[in-house]
């Protein structure tokens, strides 16, 4: 079981609210990533990072911003939630040199 | 355009048979194909791993394999079990850039009934 955390696991929020998806790891490792995905679709990343400071666009375009100030921390926020970000998202990190990325459980957000 | 499709969408069976999940891929050029499985609300999990030169690769029940000529792959799952239940991804990684960049297929959903 891999050591890494997404909370919360469930969000219900109404359109406009700034809302920030957590995301830990405690195994030390130096890259992360954000996907997104819809129900029955494959995983879109969205932001990825490779250390402190590091953060870069994926290749599906989104509203959201993301930071790493800390190794273990990979916060992604949105500003104004809208229905259209209603997904899952999915944090997931790999250690350098490894080829296996671990994911987190998830947040599965719902806009009204 | 790189791409890697995946067949059945969906798949049933009873406790106890056996099933394979079908994986084609045009992601060039290849690094690596691995196979995750995705328990609903759950994020993906690792079970296997191969490269260009592997053909099979085994965990516990399931069992990978690879033709890296004709761009397939197929997961055999034996005496499946409940807990098999799941949707079977397969992620092909290309190694034409720095990010190892990661395709993803929609996957199988299987579900095993009793």
């Amino acid at each position: 079981e891999a050591d890494i955390y997404q909370t919360p696991r469930y969000l219900v929020i109404g359109t406009g609210k700034k809302i920030t998806l957590e995301c830990s790891q405690t195994m030390g490792h130096d890259k992360m990533y954000w996907y997104q995905q819809d129900p029955g679709m494959e995983l879109h990343l969205i932001h990825y990072s490779y250390g402190v400071n590091s953060t870069e666009k994926g290749d599906l375009s989104s509203e959201s911003t993301v930071s790493r100030i800390r190794t273990e921390h990979f916060p992604l926020t949105l500003e104004s939630a809208r229905p259209s970000h209603t997904s899952q998202y999915l944090c997931a990190s790999r250690d350098r040199g490894q080829e296996t990325q671990y994911f987190g459980p998830g947040t599965r957000l719902l806009v009204l | 355009k790189n791409q890697v499709e995946q067949s059945p969408q969906s798949l049933i069976i009873l406790e106890g048979k056996n099933c394979t999940l079908q994986c084609n891929y045009t992601v060039s050029p290849f690094s690596n194909l691995r196979w995750y499985k995705q328990d609903t609300g759950r994020g993906p999990v690792s079970l296997t791993i191969m490269t260009f030169s592997e053909n099979t690769k085994s965990n516990g029940r399931y069992t990978a394999t690879l033709d890296a000529d004709t761009k397939q792959s197929s997961l055999h799952i034996t005496a499946s079990q409940l807990s098999d239940s799941a949707s079977y991804i397969c992620v092909v990684s290309d190694r034409g850039s720095t990010l190892g960049r990661l395709y993803f297929g929609r996957g199988t959903q299987l579900t095993v009934w009793p």
